[in-house]
């Protein structure tokens, strides 16, 4: 049962360009939406997180934009810069059970210089 | 405090052994978790434990598998009788009681290669 969809599975965007990665939820009850970057033998590192009262959260180039009506959320990355080419990845959780994390498939970011 | 410590880094395995992976968490943390990650794929869940207890276990979890948490510190993974499609990536994060929404800290995992 997957729980989170995420779009588009591989991005290839050029230096100063702008990128988006969509995610989609089904379960209502979460309440906690962050997105992880993860480099090639590395274990994810969260990058930015949203909670759905809140429909926007920035922090330096990377914003999160929260549609609780439309159950979707997006990470935008703005001046993409090649030292951001990683596998980004939403998730969402709820605290009620434990927090355990329900991840994306994941997005494979390439930035071109 | 160095994070989240994971060995050994690399395994492999023939099908049909016994394997066992061990996470030491940041001190500090209570709740430590163990997920699976396949390549090209979102880590799923497996177990977590807050302290000692084990409190949540996931389906994807067969009795070939087992975690212990002995005194709250460091975990262990076992799987038994291993078969080609355990091969994964095993990660472990740990965080305060609060979970994901006071911020995980993954370790680099335990990349399995069942032959």
């Amino acid at each position: 049962q997957q729980q989170v969809k995420q779009s588009p599975q591989s991005l290839i965007v050029q230096k100063g360009g702008i990128s988006i990665i969509n995610c989609a939820y089904e379960n209502t009850a979460f309440d906690y939406f962050p997105w992880y970057q993860q480099f090639p033998g590395k274990g994810p590192a969260l990058l930015i997180a949203i909670r759905p009262d809140v429909s926007e959260k920035k922090e330096g180039r990377f914003t999160i934009s929260f549609n609780k009506s439309a159950k979707q959320f997006s990470l935008h990355i703005m001046d993409s810069q090649p030292g951001d080419s990683a596998t980004y990845f939403c998730a969402a959780s709820k605290e009620t059970s434990g927090s355990r994390l329900t991840f994306g498939e994941g997005t494979q970011l390439t930035v071109n210089p | 405090d160095t994070g989240v410590s994971q060995d050994p880094r690399h395994k492999i395995t023939k099908r049909g052994q016994n394997v066992t992976f061990r996470c030491d968490p940041i001190s500090e943390h209570n709740r430590l978790y163990w997920y699976r990650q396949t390549l090209g794929q979102g880590p799923e869940f497996l177990t977590y434990f807050q302290n000692e207890a084990q409190l949540e276990k996931s389906r994807l979890l067969s009795d070939r598998f087992s975690a212990e948490r002995p005194k709250g510190s460091f975990s262990t993974l076992e799987i038994q009788r291993t078969e080609q499609g355990d091969s994964a990536m095993y990660l472990c994060a740990s965080s305060f009681t609060g979970g994901a929404h006071y911020g995980y800290t993954f370790g680099s995992g335990t990349r399995l290669t069942v032959v």
